[in-house]
């Protein structure tokens, strides 16, 4: 079965440093998202991405996130100066359609930040 | 904002059904979904309704949508140890993000 692959599995890095979180989404999938789940809390929506560009983002990805295809098969989200509050596992997904009934999630990079 | 809710808990006995449920708010609705996450893993689309339906039958998968009362439920049959798990209720509207409830933590005693 196909899958979104996501690496690292964990990232521990220190507040104020930038991490990329990496992706690779399913090859003939067109569409990408993150979501985050802070321990304890729900799965949030971040971010979607479709065509080279940001879909729509939610108030969570602030001017910190950005998020990239830099070569055609991967996907990164780059947060720019780490919080605290930034420690979560975030989820990739990838879709061919712009629905989530195809859509597959990675297995998640939990990131700490100390 | 749009917002969906779970139970926190759910405890079964090995052979018996299990019922995990969620209430939603949003009226754009085009399909909700049920995911399922192990320790450790991501999240797996078990199965998803069209807004449109009331029930759908996925092999030992049941759900069930009360549209009118914005209420989802997921029915396993012959529960196993294997179906412990997190169960998210994710409702997906008019763009196409998917609002996560908080999971329900399905127990399975043997």
């Amino acid at each position: 079965e196909p899958e979104v692959t996501q690496t690292p599995s964990h990232q521990v890095t220190q507040m104020g440093q930038e991490v990329i979180l990496r992706c690779v989404p399913i090859s003939n999938h067109l569409y990408f998202y993150w979501y985050r789940q802070i321990l304890g809390q729900k799965v949030e929506f971040l971010v979607s991405f479709y065509n080279n560009e940001i879909s729509e983002k939610s108030e969570i990805f602030d001017d910190q996130f950005s998020v990239e295809r830099p070569d055609g098969s991967n996907f990164t989200l780059k947060i720019r100066s780490t919080k605290l509050e930034d420690s979560a596992m975030y989820f990739c997904a990838s879709s061919p359609a712009n629905t989530n009934t195809e859509a597959f999630f990675g297995q998640g990079t939990r990131l700490t930040v100390v | 904002g749009e917002d969906v809710e779970q139970s926190l808990f759910l405890s079964v006995r090995e052979g018996d059904s299990s019922v995990i449920n969620c209430t939603y708010t949003d009226s754009s609705s085009t399909y909700l979904y049920w995911y399922k996450q192990e320790p450790g893993a991501g999240l797996q689309l078990l199965t998803y309704i069209f807004s449109n339906m009331d029930m759908k039958q996925d092999q030992r998968l049941t759900v069930l949508l009360n549209k009118k009362d914005k209420h989802l439920s997921l029915r396993i049959a012959d529960t196993q140890t294997g179906d412990s798990a997190i169960y998210f209720c994710a409702d997906e509207g008019a763009t196409n993000k998917l609002i996560f409830g908080t999971g329900t933590l399905l127990a399975v005693q043997p």
